[in-house]
Parts: structure tokens; sequence; C-alpha cells
């Protein structure tokens, strides 16, 4: 059965910082990644996503994110974050069922 | 805006009483889901349409009950409901619900419900 890790439940950090949000998934198949954020009082927004071709993705508000086979991983990253950042992230997974499995969910608080 | 639109955004209700949350989505798509977020733990499908079929049900309690008149719109119908269903359900759209490139699911601001 497919599983997602976030490795950090809330990761704290300065305006203007580089920041990376980590995800590590288990599957024995080929699967698709994908990263969500879910602002106070929102619904989730797709981030990126990965579904073949480049391993690094990139999405919305100047995220990215690097598909690592051999380590089974999809870390989200952003080299300089903004307040406005500030929100729970979701990273998921898809394989050949369809069924989209979450992780537990990273908050990002960035503080000024 | 993602295209899936979900009302009410707050729900307050009795555990006698019955409510019905809804879902409509803009994008042409033939797959819907239901989800629960409850506080401190990962989304929990409850349910999947594909063409107006269930597909799949993850042994959801009988209190809730879904349907899908169309492929636009998901209703979740609650009746005699616990507190502990207290949550933010979402609900999300794709292309197709199998295992594809074309599932990519898009969702809806979600409906808060109290459940008192």
């Amino acid at each position: 059965a497919q599983s997602v890790t976030q490795l950090d439940s809330q990761v704290p950090v300065f305006e203007e910082a580089p920041v990376e949000l980590r995800c590590n998934y288990s599957s024995s198949v080929s699967v698709y990644l994908f990263w969500y954020v879910q602002y106070p009082n929102q619904g989730l927004q797709l981030l990126l996503k990965y579904l073949s071709g480049s391993t690094l993705v990139k999405g919305i508000n100047g995220f990215e994110a690097e598909f690592n086979k051999s380590q089974t991983s999809f870390h989200l990253r952003k080299p300089s974050v903004h307040i406005s950042d500030t929100a729970e992230y979701f990273c998921a997974v898809s394989g050949s069922s369809g069924k989209l499995i979450f992780g537990q969910g990273t908050e990002l608080s960035v503080k000024p | 805006e993602t295209g899936v639109t979900q009302t009410p955004r707050h729900l307050v209700m009795g555990m006698t009483n019955k409510k019905s949350l809804k879902c409509e989505q803009h994008l042409g798509h033939n797959a819907m889901y239901w989800y629960k977020q409850s506080a401190k733990k990962p989304l929990e499908l409850m349910f999947v349409y594909s063409l107006e079929e269930r597909v799949e049900n993850n042994s959801v309690p009988s209190r809730f009950s879904p349907e899908c008149p169309n492929s636009s719109h998901l209703f979740l119908h609650l009746h005699t409901l616990q507190p502990e269903d207290s949550a933010l359900y979402l609900c999300a759209s794709s292309q197709d619900a199998g295992g594809s490139t074309k599932n990519i699911q898009y969702f809806g601001a979600g409906t808060r419900l109290s459940v008192l």
C-alpha cells in the first residue's frame, strides 16, 4: 500500500529565508506526486505536480519540487519565502488505483 | 477560484437534524470526491463517483449519504450526526477517477461542519 510521510509537522522560518518541506513516499510502482497548499479557512490548492519527464517541477508562487526516485522523496522548496506563504502544505501520491494518499501536512509559519 | 464550488461554507447542526452539503464543478470533469478533514489527521477519502456511479465507499457510516445526480453536481446528505463528525468536508473533481495523468484533483473551499 502507498503511504506518504511529511517529516516535519511545523516549519518556522523568517521572511526572505529559503525553505524546504520534506516528503517521502512508499510505493513499489510508478507514482504521480503532488503538493497542495491550504490557506486558513480555505480548501486545497494545487501547487505543483510530477507526472513524468523532468524530475524538477516548478509550480505557482515560486515553489519547486524535485522527484528523487532512488530516495523516494519529493521535497518542496522555495528560495525566499513571504509572509503570505504562511499556510499548511500537503504532499500527496497516487498510483495505478487513482486513489490520492495524503501526508499529514506541514504547517509553514513565516515570521517577519 | 478552482472551478469547484461548495455550499454552504459553514454549517451548524444538531444531532437530530438533516442537512445536505452541495458541490458543483464547472471543469467538465467526470469524477467527483468527498473528503473529510479533521484536526491533526490526514485527509480521509469518503466517496468517489465516476460518471455518476459510486466507485468507492471507504467504510463511511450510513449517516452520511452521497448523491450524484449528474457529473457536475455532488451532494452529501447528513442525518443524526455525532459531535465527532465535526470537520471540514472537502469536495474535489478530476477528469477521470483512474490511475492516470487525468486524475489531477481540484478542490473546493470546503464546508466547515459543527455538530452540537
